[in-house]
This record gives structure tokens, C-alpha cells and sequence, in this order.
């Protein structure tokens, strides 16, 4: 049971736009801490795609986007594309727990 | 260009012990904030160890409490991960990590290709 809560799947055909939730509580999102989102690829490690709730870092395309609101935060991925299927999971911290917390992934089809 | 390159995974018998290492370059390495993440087979990303830029702070997750120990050493560019009384659900791709902030809250914006610690008699 992971402690950001993340849709299993979602699935969207090219071009449209998806977006993947992740909820948190008020000790993680709520509390005002950064959420960052990862991109993974099977057999390969993780991405950093989006940091600091909304900024992407060099080279990462300006079809991702995130933002949070309250205790969730989202990350949105317009005009998709067949190369965008991947695992994507959020990241934030957690003042509770003093640690670093994971959403539970969500795989992406593009149809 | 920053790499970093994990190494020591393998097949190893419950209750035994296994070192990772995680060799950095391309960075300052006693100025980065450094995290171990596995990764169970078809599973999500679970953060393991964390350990500060100058090796002051450490946490480890509640799973692996009292078994491994993270530690690091900035004459060689290389972080550890010391894993004792190893158990089946230990089972995992390991993952190094370079963090953006110094508090260890992340991102975590490098990461390394992992190295496969299979726990298994």
C-alpha cells in the first residue's frame, strides 16, 4: 500500500491528452512538499520528468506538465504518442514517516 | 556528464549478506545528497536508504532497519549499500540515486542502471 495513491492504468489514444492523479494527505501534498514525477521504461531506470510540482527539466517536452491542488497533484501529457507508454510515478516527501514516498506507478497505453 | 554506475547485485542465499556499490562521476560527489531505490520484480519504486552530501544524516525505510547500512566514501566517488540477514523479499532491482536538494526530499534527477540482488536458495 503505497502512501501517494496513483490509478493502476490509464490509456488514451494518439493525440489526446491523459492525465494521471496522485493523491496524497496532509502530511505529504498537503503539507506544501514538491511533488516530482518519474517515467520508466521496462528493463531501464527511472526519469526524472517533472520536479518542484511543474518544472521539467532540460530536454523534457513541454507535453508534460504537472500541478497539484490541495492533496492531489497531477501530471498531464498532451498530443500523445505511441512512444509515451511507460510506467509513470510520483514522488513527494512525507513529514510523518521522515522519508521520501513513492506513488504505486501508473502504466500508460496508448491506444 | 554525471554518471552512476551500480554494481555487487547477485544470486545469494537468505540470511547471508551482499555489498552494492555505486560508483559517481561527473559531480562534486561530496556535495550530492545520495538515495538507494529498489524495485521488486513487476512492482513499484520502493526508497530504501538515504544518506546526506557529507554522510551526516542517513534514514532507512522500516523494511530494511537494523539489516543494511548506507554509507558512502568521497575519496573513491562510490556509495554503499551494506546488506545483512538478507530475506526473499528482498528481492529486487537496486537502484542509486543522486538528489537535487540536500535534504534528501528529492528529486532524485540521476539515476543509475540498477544492479539485480536476486535472495534465493
Amino acid at each position: 500500500q503505497s502512501v501517494l495513491t496513483q490509478p493502476p492504468s490509464v490509456s488514451g489514444a494518439p493525440g489526446q491528452r491523459v492525465t494521471i492523479s496522485c493523491t496524497g494527505s496532509r502530511s505529504n501534498i498537503g503539507a506544501d512538499y514538491d511533488i516530482h514525477w518519474y517515467r520508466q521504461f521496462p528493463g531501464t531506470a527511472p526519469k526524472l520528468l517533472i520536479f518542484g510540482t511543474t518544472s521539467r527539466p532540460s530536454g523534457v517536452s513541454d507535453r508534460f506538465s504537472g500541478s497539484k491542488s490541495g492533496t492531489s497533484a497531477s501530471l498531464a501529457i498532451t498530443g500523445l504518442l505511441a512512444e509515451d507508454e511507460a510506467d509513470y510515478y510520483c514522488q513527494s516527501y512525507d513529514s510523518s514517516l521522515s522519508a521520501v514516498v513513492f506513488g504505486g506507478g501508473t502504466k500508460l497505453a496508448v491506444l | 556528464q554525471v554518471h552512476l554506475v551500480a554494481s555487487g547485485g547477485g544470486v545469494v542465499q537468505p540470511g547471508r549478506s551482499l555489498r552494492l556499490s555505486c560508483a559517481a562521476s561527473g559531480f562534486t560527489f561530496d556535495t550530492g545528497s545520495m538515495h538507494w531505490v529498489r524495485q521488486a520484480p513487476g512492482k513499484g519504486l520502493e526508497p530504501v536508504a538515504f544518506i546526506s552530501y557529507d554522510g551526516g544524516e542517513k534514514y532507512l525505510a522500516d523494511s530494511v532497519e537494523g539489516r543494511f547500512t548506507i554509507s558512502r566514501d568521497a575519496s573513491k566517488n562510490t556509495l554503499f549499500l551494506q546488506m545483512n540477514s538478507l530475506r526473499r523479499e528482498d528481492t529486487a532491482v537496486y537502484y542509486c540515486a543522486k538528489d537535487m536538494s540536500d535534504d534528501g526530499s528529492g528529486p532524485m534527477i540521476y539515476w543509475g542502471q540498477g544492479t539485480l540482488v536476486t535472495v534465493s536458495s
